[in-house]
């Protein structure tokens, strides 16, 4: 059975940092592509990073370059998304979501359960 | 960039009936890269279709996709109560994936 399970949330500062966790099972890991999704309080879906199989390629949204790294390991079956400079606007439940393949490809098969960041003073 | 919008915002219907959702895209997919997904309250979305079209495993056959070009739709033919939750869809396009902004399905 596949397994995403998310760590590392909690409450913030304006201005510091997480690092939030993904820790995956049942399924090779090594083989898919992944991604971070995020959803603000009574608001919708928003993509937020992706990574590639072996982490060679990473795309973020807009919203968050250049204050968000993905990154994973493979050998520990994990995802992290370090996330620095952080905004009150980055509250959210973080998704981690398994890129499909084949004709799945570029969409989310398989999700955790999400871990709450609180960005407040 | 890309901009998926979904109406109706909110949807009403019995259980029973027939539920339509649009996707309307900002301009034409040129690719299959249209999915749509399922959240209840407190849980993480489900995929239901990908491919516009294809149902996920495990997803029942009342759940349909269609469209193409800037006009996409997700259609339930007979409304189950488990079936009462918010709809997204989401395109994946020249490295980003957008979702749109969701159509709330409730209880009439």
């Amino acid at each position: 059975e596949v397994q995403l399970v998310e760590s590392g949330g909690g409450l913030v500062q304006p201005g510091g940092s997480l690092r939030l966790s993904c820790a995956a099972s049942g399924f090779t890991f090594s083989n898919y592509e992944m991604n971070w999704v995020r959803q603000a309080p009574g608001k919708g879906l928003e993509w937020v990073s992706y990574i590639s199989s072996g982490g060679g390629t990473v795309y973020y949204s807009d919203s968050v370059k250049g204050r968000f790294t993905i990154s994973r390991d493979n050998t520990r079956n994990s995802l992290f998304l370090q996330i620095n400079s952080l905004r009150d606007e980055d509250t959210a439940v973080y998704y981690c979501a398994r890129d499909g393949v084949g004709q799945l490809d570029g969409h989310f098969d398989y999700w955790g359960q999400g871990t709450l960041a609180t960005v407040s003073s | 960039d890309i901009v998926l919008t979904q109406s109706p915002g909110t949807l009403s219907l019995s259980p029973g009936e027939r539920a339509t959702l649009s996707c309307r895209a900002s301009q034409s997919l040129h690719s299959s890269y249209l999915a749509w997904y399922q959240q209840n309250p407190g849980q993480a979305p489900r995929l239901l279709i990908y491919a516009i079209s294809s149902r996920a495993t495990g997803i029942p056959d009342r759940f349909s996709g269609s469209g193409s070009g800037t006009d996409f739709t997700l259609t339930i033919s007979r409304l189950e109560p488990e079936d009462f939750a918010v709809y997204y869809c989401q395109y994946y396009g020249s490295s980003r994936y957008t979702f749109g902004q969701g159509t709330k399905l409730e209880i009439k």
